[in-house]
C-alpha cells in the first residue's frame, strides 16, 4: 500500500529559530499533500494543502509567512515553522492521496513532535 | 462554517459492539471518511462513505445519510487493540481536502 514518510519523528529547538519537516511519499507520486496540526487530545486541524509546481493554499487563520510550505517534487512536501514560539509546540502531521486509487482513504505520516524551548 | 461533531469519548466492554456518531453542518458535501489513531500515532483510513447506506469492512461498518447530515462508525466484537481515538473526515468540496471532526476516544475495557 501506499507509504508516506515524514521526519523528523520529533525535534526541539529554540525559540526564534526555524524548523523544517519533510513529508515523502515513497512509493507513489502526489500532487497534492496536506498539513495538519494536532494539539494534545484534539483533532486534526487542516493547515493547508501542498500543492506540487505552486503555491500552498493556507487555511484561513494560518499565517502563510511563518508556516512555509515547498513542494518541489512530486515525493516531496516540506513545511518549515519559522521564528517558532513554544506556542507552535505541536504535533505536525502530512497526508497525501494516491492518485491511483479509487477510494478517499489518503495515507498518513508518522507525524512530528516539535517542542520549542 | 464546516463542521463535524463527535462524542468526546465512549466506553465499551471487549467482544461488544460499539456505535461512534458523527454530524456534520456544510454548504457542500460529497462523502465522509473514519480513521482510528492511536495515542502518538498517525491516522490510518478505516473506510469511506460517498454514498447513503452501509459500508462495512470486516468488523468495522460505516453509515451516511445525507438527510440527516448523520453518519456512524459500528465497530463490532471489539478488542483491547481498539482503544484509540476515532475521526470522521468529511469532503467538503470538489477539492480533495479533509475536514476532521472533533474526534471520539474509544476505550475498551477488559
Amino acid at each position: 500500500g501506499a507509504v508516506v514518510s515524514q521526519h523528523p519523528s520529533w525535534v526541539i529547538c529554540k525559540s526564534g529559530t526555524s524548523v523544517k519537516i519533510e513529508c515523502r511519499s515513497l512509493d507513489f507520486q502526489a500532487t497534492t499533500m496536506f498539513w495538519y496540526r494536532q494539539f494534545p487530545k484534539q483533532s486534526l486541524m487542516l493547515m493547508a494543502t501542498s500543492n506540487e509546481g505552486s503555491k500552498a493554499t493556507y487555511e484561513q487563520g494560518v499565517e502563510k509567512d511563518k508556516f512555509l510550505i515547498n513542494h518541489a517534487s512530486l515525493t516531496l512536501s516540506t513545511l518549515t515553522v519559522t521564528s517558532a514560539h513554544p506556542e507552535d509546540s505541536s504535533f505536525y502531521i502530512c497526508s497525501a492521496r494516491d492518485p491511483g486509487t479509487d477510494v478517499y482513504g489518503y495515507t498518513f505520516g508518522s507525524g512530528t513532535r516539535l517542542t520549542v524551548v | 462554517g464546516q463542521s463535524l461533531e463527535q462524542p468526546s469519548e465512549v466506553t465499551a466492554v471487549e467482544g461488544a459492539i460499539v456505535q461512534i456518531n458523527c454530524t456534520y453542518q456544510t454548504s457542500g458535501f460529497y462523502g465522509l471518511s473514519w480513521y482510528q489513531q492511536h495515542d502518538g500515532g498517525a491516522p490510518t483510513f478505516l473506510s469511506y462513505n460517498a454514498l447513503d447506506g452501509l459500508e462495512e469492512t470486516g468488523r468495522f461498518s460505516s453509515f451516511l445519510s445525507r438527510s440527516d447530515s448523520y453518519g456512524y462508525l459500528l465497530l463490532q466484537e471489539l478488542q483491547m487493540k481498539d482503544s484509540a481515538s476515532y475521526f470522521c473526515a468529511g469532503k467538503m468540496d470538489s477539492s480533495y481536502k479533509l475536514i476532521f471532526g472533533s474526534g471520539t476516544r474509544l476505550l475498551v475495557r477488559p
